[in-house]
């Protein structure tokens, strides 16, 4: 069954320190992975995706994960946190139907919490 | 930017009731889904569709229905509300899509459903 897992519940980090979110996932053939976050009463926002080449995805706010296929994971990082970077992080697969058709299996979330 | 809008943002209905819960999207795109999210549950598909008057079963598709009869607007409707669908839906859309390139779904702001 293709699935993510996204272990924490939770993460705490101190502001300036750096921040791991980690993200495994389980799909047959290559994977497409994203992440997103989400901020309170807001919809999902976009941050960066995985599809091919460079195992080192930068994206929006200076966020970067990894792809390591050896291990079926994609974790999200950043070198330094900031306090406004507390939110809900989702991991998500997408899963390609023949035709073109898409759709994303996510994870449970990680609630990123910031502290000054 | 792609714009996503779900036209309710908080609502409140009575057991039994019919509720829809209307999508609109502004960038032409093929695919459009309606997720649930729910606390240590991620976001769950519940329909998603691929064209217009298309739909397909997401993972919870009970108690629900869709409709597509315009290709930018896609309603959730439950036809009769109970409190376990209490939550927070969350639409999206995204272009069709083939591969190499994996396509980026975006969402909507989120309705708050409250079911009394």
């Amino acid at each position: 069954a293709q699935s993510v897992a996204q272990p924490e519940d939770q993460v705490n980090v101190a502001e300036g320190n750096p921040l791991t979110v980690k993200c495994t996932y389980s799909v047959s053939g290559n994977p497409y992975l994203f992440w997103y976050v989400q901020y309170p009463n807001r919809g999902l926002q976009f941050l960066l995706k995985y599809i091919t080449g460079d195992n080192l995805v930068k994206g929006s706010y200076g966020f970067e994960a990894e792809f390591n296929k050896s291990q079926t994971s994609f974790h999200l990082k950043k070198p330094s946190a900031l306090v406004s970077d507390s939110a809900l992080y989702f991991c998500a697969v997408r899963v390609l139907f023949s035709g073109g058709y898409n759709k994303l299996i996510f994870g449970a979330g990680t609630r990123l919490a910031v502290h000054p | 930017d792609v714009k996503v809008t779900q036209s309710s943002r908080y609502l409140v209905k009575r057991t039994g009731e019919k509720v829809f819960l209307e999508c609109v999207q502004d960038m032409d795109h093929e695919n459009m889904f309606w997720y649930r999210q729910d606390p240590g549950l991620g976001l769950r598909l519940i329909y998603f569709s691929y064209d217009v008057k298309m739909k397909e079963k997401g993972d919870i598709p009970e108690g629900y229905s869709v409709s597509r009869e315009k290709k930018e607007r896609f309603s959730l409707i439950l036809e009769s509300a109970s409190t376990n669908q209490t939550s927070m839906y969350l639409c999206a859309s995204s272009p069709r899509t083939g591969p190499p390139q994996g396509n980026t779904i975006y969402f909507g702001e989120g309705s708050w459903l409250t079911v009394v």
